[in-house]
């Protein structure tokens, strides 16, 4: 079965910018969504489409996807931006990857 | 704005079948727009995806569930429903519903419920 393996902890300081990656067999052939969930929270979708923002997410999120990799880039991060971040595609069913915790030191 | 929300017993015992109804309001499952979903979480730990089933009634499972779940609808109270058999504790997680769209991901969730497998 298909697997996404992102890193299980990213540290990033307030203001600095923060990438969490996913990596899968030519998941660049892949549509990918981020979603970020906060703790005794639903995930809430942060990128779909490889690309896309949908609205109200801030424009400081950003994703791109190519080759084997996918990565989520939060730009000028604020404490409000901790959370635990997971991706998501498609291969026949849809397969989330182990998810990554973001810490804004 | 659509809204979900789970109901079922909150404790299962092991070996018995987890039972689980999504009450969807200001949407129609049969709508050809979407899919819905079952998604669950262990306390402490990452989603897993369990399966979605369409405005057709078609259903998609995850591979390493796929022999013990099963999805329906009843359209006529706007729901649809998990049935996972011969549970264990590691069946135990919080369980949400949720509604996707092909590649934009799973936009709307409901609030999630803890489900307890004991023995």
């Amino acid at each position: 079965s298909y697997e996404l393996t992102q890193p299980p902890s990213v540290s990033v300081s307030p203001g600095q910018t923060a990438s969490i990656t996913c990596s899968g067999d030519k998941l660049g052939e892949k549509y990918v969504c981020w979603y970020q969930q906060k703790p005794g929270q639903t995930p809430v979708v942060v990128i779909y489409q490889d690309t896309k923002r949908p609205s109200g997410i801030p424009e400081r999120f950003s994703g791109s996807n190519s080759g084997n990799t996918a990565t989520l880039t939060v730009s000028g991060t604020q404490a409000m931006d901790e959370a635990d971040y997971y991706c998501q595609a498609w291969d026949s069913s849809i397969v989330f990857g182990g998810g990554t915790r973001l810490t804004v030191l | 704005q659509v809204q979900l929300q789970e109901s079922g017993p909150g404790l299962v015992k092991s070996s018995q079948t987890l039972s689980l109804t999504c009450s969807v309001s200001g949407g129609s499952i049969s709508s050809n727009d979407y899919h819905w979903n079952w998604v669950r979480q262990p306390p402490g730990k990452g989603l897993e995806w369990i399966g979605y089933i369409n405005y057709s009634g078609s259903t998609y499972f995850n591979p390493s569930l796929k022999s013990r779940v099963s999805i329906s609808t009843d359209t006529s109270k706007n729901q649809f429903s998990l049935k996972l058999t011969s549970v264990t504790a590691a069946d135990t997680a919080v369980y949400y519903c949720a509604r996707g769209q092909p590649d934009r991901g799973l936009g709307s969730w409901g609030q999630g419920t803890l489900v307890t497998v004991s023995s």
